[in-house]
């Protein structure tokens, strides 16, 4: 079975600062997909980035980076140069064939 | 991306009567979803919906409490049957915009508080 771990429940940084969100998953599956997915306070789900389980490319897109470690299971999240406006909770999620399992949710808020 | 509306966007309902919450998408789709999120918490599977067939449903989950219609491969209905306070969530709708990758897009949520 599928699982997705988010140990951090609530962050809070200042304006600018660096943050990163951890997600930690398990399966049995050699193939799989892994998803951010940014839920801001109006509640619509935003997608992210998708990683699939062959390709340990970081990727750098703006602000965001992702960090992609088969040998630790993680698949981390990091928002440089953080904004108020990156105020939500995060979803990290594991996908086996259209079965997609999320994590508990990261609320991070950046204050000003 | 695929764009998707749902409809209520909200609605305040009494215990002991049902809503159906529609979700539209702008393309045709293989596989849309249905989610719920209680307050503060993660988003659980209800169940799949494939155009032409029944739903099939999470663990958990039964048609009686949460039937799902699934008339054509744009549209998509979930009612949510004798409600109870409990059932206070928000109700997502999604779809599979990328079969090749697994990757769901998600409506912007029904918002239900039960009376």
């Amino acid at each position: 079975a599928q699982k997705v771990t988010q140990a951090q429940t609530e962050i809070s940084v200042v304006e600018k600062e660096d943050v990163t969100l951890d997600c930690v998953y398990e399966t049995r599956d050699t193939t799989y997909y892994l998803f951010w997915y940014k839920q801001p306070p109006s509640g619509e789900l935003v997608f992210l980035i998708r990683r699939n389980s062959f390709d340990e490319q970081n990727e750098i897109s703006g602000r965001y980076s992702w960090n992609f470690q088969k040998s630790t299971s993680s698949f981390n999240f990091t928002i440089t140069a953080s904004q108020v406006v990156d105020s939500a909770v995060y979803f990290c999620a594991l996908s086996v064939i259209n079965d997609m399992r999320f994590g508990a949710g990261t609320r991070l808020t950046v204050k000003p | 991306s695929a764009v998707i509306s749902q409809k209520p966007s909200r609605d305040i309902c009494q215990r002991g009567t049902s809503l159906t919450i529609q979700c539209q998408v702008d393309s045709q789709v293989t596989m849309m979803f249905w989610y719920r999120q209680q307050p503060g918490q993660s988003l659980t599977l209800i169940a799949t919906a494939n155009q032409g067939s029944e739903a099939t449903y999470e663990s958990g989950f039964v048609i009686d409490k949460f039937p799902i219609s699934r008339p054509n491969l744009t549209f998509s209905t979930l009612t949510v049957s004798n409600m109870s306070p409990e059932d206070s969530s928000i109700y997502l709708c999604s779809v599979d915009g990328d079969t090749s990758t697994d990757t769901q897009y998600f409506g912007p949520g029904t918002r239900l508080t039960v009376l």
